[in-house]
């Protein structure tokens, strides 16, 4: 198993640019989400989703949109970008339901808006 | 609403000593807890976690973590600190309410151990 993979792994963008961040599990995970990761922030919910045509927001959502249409991918557009979305993100999946299941992370994608 | 502590940004040990990562809790309800790691330029991996029974949890990599309900506590705690062990140590706290997964993330705490 792949576990959950991201592209790409870096990314510059100029303000105003729109970008696709791709995330995929082959792990038939239900539940995967974004998180971005600023310096002394710890990780942020941007959305979420437990399972194809179904998203919700986060914490941090403005900014940023989700599908999902298939169980595996988990795409997250960045609309317009701005220099406050330089982060790291990382994408995650995991089971769901009432137990805590652990979530499995991709390696990230650095992202610079300049 | 639900949060998690981490008090110390970077905790300093030397190699072979015991080390302790710290986390306090916030929840409304009953606490489901965790741990995770990021080594450098990599994504998080689980380390353990609390849902019931136990207070003292047995992890990946030979750490484990404490519960403290009166303390509202959840350490991480490994007897013998390896170098290898020196990266971003994350606690979290399962968001409560509903069939979800979102988790509430600390601050993270680097752990640097000295050969």
């Amino acid at each position: 198993n792949a576990g959950v993979t991201q592209t790409p792994k870096f990314q510059v963008l100029k303000t105003g640019q729109s970008m696709t961040l791709q995330c995929a599990q082959d792990m038939n995970h239900e539940y995967m989400s974004w998180y971005r990761q600023d310096p002394g922030m710890g990780l942020r919910l941007i959305h979420y989703s437990v399972g194809a045509g179904i998203t919700d927001q986060g914490e941090v959502p403005n900014g940023y949109n989700v599908s999902r249409s298939t169980t595996e991918d988990f795409p997250l557009r960045l609309l317009s970008a701005a220099p406050s979305q330089t982060s790291v993100y990382f994408c995650a999946s995991s089971l769901w339901g009432l137990s805590s299941y652990e979530q499995y992370f991709g390696p990230g994608t650095r992202l610079t808006v300049t | 609403a639900q949060s998690v502590a981490q008090p110390e940004d970077q905790v300093n040990v030397a190699e072979g000593n015991p080390l302790t990562v710290k986390c306090t809790y916030s929840v409304s309800g009953n606490p489901y807890l965790f741990w995770y790691v990021q080594y450098p330029n990599r994504g998080l991996q689980f380390l353990l976690k609390y849902i019931t029974g136990d207070n003292l949890v047995k992890g990946s990599y030979g750490f484990e973590a404490e519960f403290n309900k009166s303390q509202t506590s959840f350490h991480l705690k490994k007897p013998s600190a390896l170098v290898s062990d020196s990266a971003l140590y994350f606690c979290a706290v399962r968001d409560y309410g509903g069939a979800t997964n979102k988790l509430i993330f600390g601050t993270g705490t680097l752990l640097a151990v000295q050969p």
